[in-house]
């Protein structure tokens, strides 16, 4: 089944602590991209990926890290998490092959609750 | 890079078609519209896309004008389970693929 993966899909954690949250998908997609979801602001870009080792800033990168090493794994990394990093999660792939980058396929969903 | 304005919120009842607009005056010349469906708690899914006039497929039609200003996504005769947040975007090319989803329409099926 064609499907992008995110873990842990819940995740309560303490500022400061490191983090990673995994993101996969199966579909041997170039494109990938992070998004967080918060009450009223809609989805906001965080990182993007066109491809392997190929990264970008979204409209809100501060405080993430990603990497691409692997075509098919994006995780976003919080290195030192703060509580106005509590939202919700999404990642994303797609393929300009399959019509262009803008249908995406999302990942369930992280919640992230930073105390 | 190319930003969306939509209605926050819209109301309806089973059976009626609805219509949310979009608003995208700065849209580039080759961008993309598309439209995407969330149900509380998950991801996004993708409804529609187009490039200019009309396309449908078998949940939604799209219309676009020709000066590519607005878009309308249609969908006929909506259900409960229609109930969710639309999100109206534009694809910003020349950015190579940074994406604004912004607010989305949150509609309201009613019984």
């Amino acid at each position: 089944e064609a499907q992008v993966t995110q873990n842990p899909r819940y995740l309560i954690t303490v500022t400061g602590k490191k983090l990673t949250v995994t993101c996969s998908q199966n579909m041997n997609h170039e494109y990938m991209s992070w998004y967080r979801q918060d009450p009223g602001l809609g989805l906001r870009q965080i990182y993007y990926s066109m491809n392997v080792e190929v990264t970008d800033k979204g409209d809100v990168p501060e405080g993430y890290k990603v990497s691409r090493k692997e075509k098919r794994n994006f995780p976003l990394i919080l290195e030192s998490p703060s509580p106005n990093q509590t939202s919700l999660y999404f990642c994303a792939s797609s393929s300009p092959w399959e019509g262009s980058t803008d249908t995406q396929y999302f990942g369930p969903g992280t919640r992230l609750t930073v105390l | 890079l190319a930003k969306t304005t939509q209605p926050i919120s819209m109301d309806s009842y089973e059976g009626q078609e609805v219509n949310i607009t979009c608003s995208h005056n700065n849209i580039a010349t080759n961008d993309y519209i598309t439209w995407y469906q969330q149900f509380p708690s998950q991801g996004p899914r993708f409804i529609i896309q187009g490039y200019k006039t009309k396309v449908t497929n078998e949940v939604a039609s799209l219309f676009i004008p020709a000066d590519r200003k607005s878009s309308t996504l249609s969908l006929p005769r909506v259900s409960l389970s229609d109930t969710a947040v639309y999100y109206c975007l534009v694809g910003d090319r020349g950015n190579f693929n940074k994406f604004y989803f912004g607010s989305g329409t949150k509609l309201n099926v009613k019984p």
